[in-house]
């Protein structure tokens, strides 16, 4: 079975940096898209940013355009999302999602929460 | 704001049946896939449908998926009391480059 495992939230002063890892196993990592999905404490689900199989494209929500960066490693089946200046509004538990096909998320994360808070 | 617009709420009764309506644009529904999400509680989301139809496998033939210009409807057959979760469309939004989810729609099964 497909296994997506978030790792690296936690709590960061507003203005900080974080970096999210998602570790891929059980599927051809490098063959599929990738996507990061955030959700708010009680609130819907927030679409963050897609990469390509091969990372040659990329694709972030305005929200946060400019301060998050995805990134992929092939070779060790992971995916990245590197988070500058956060804001109190960055707080969430953010998801990484692998793309079946035409942007549908077949498989996801136990998700791993990030605050931002002072 | 969410680029898709679900009702907040529906409910109905066990072994009823229930349609949530997801509405957006040209440049989103209009043109792109329409999948479906159900999120139990403290849980990550699980994929119903993809392709505005199509079921993957494991995921019973109670749930269903149409799509007509702009707008998307997930049915749910047979409602059990297990169904009772929030529930989001998501697509493309091919002007913003951007993936985009509705509000979401939290299902109550009476």
């Amino acid at each position: 079975q497909v296994q997506l495992v978030e790792s690296g939230g936690g709590v960061v002063q507003p203005g900080g940096s974080l970096r999210l890892s998602c570790a891929a196993s059980r599927f051809t990592f490098s063959s599929y898209a990738m996507h990061w999905v955030r959700q708010a404490p009680g609130k819907g689900l927030e679409w963050v940013a897609f990469i390509r199989y091969d990372g040659s494209k990329t694709y972030y929500a305005d929200s946060v355009k400019g301060r998050f960066t995805i990134s992929r490693d092939n070779s060790k089946n992971t995916l990245y999302l590197q988070m500058n200046s956060l804001r109190p509004e960055d707080t969430a538990v953010y998801y990484c999602a692998k793309e079946r096909s035409n942007r549908a998320f077949d498989y996801w994360g136990q998700g791993t929460l990030v605050t931002v808070s002072s | 704001q969410s680029v898709l617009t679900q009702p907040p709420s529906v409910s109905a009764a066990p072994g009823q049946k229930v349609t949530i309506s997801c509405s957006g644009s040209s440049s989103n529904i209009g043109n792109n896939y329409v999948s479906w999400y159900q999120q139990l509680p403290g849980t990550a989301p699980k994929l119903l449908i993809y392709d505005n139809n199509n079921r993957p496998s494991g995921i019973p033939d109670r749930f269903s998926g149409s799509k007509s210009g702009t707008s998307a409807t997930l049915g749910i057959t047979g409602l059990q009391t297990g169904d009772e979760a929030d529930y989001y469309c998501g697509t493309w939004d091919s002007s913003l480059s951007a993936g985009v989810f509705g509000g979401g729609t939290k299902l109550t099964v009476l």
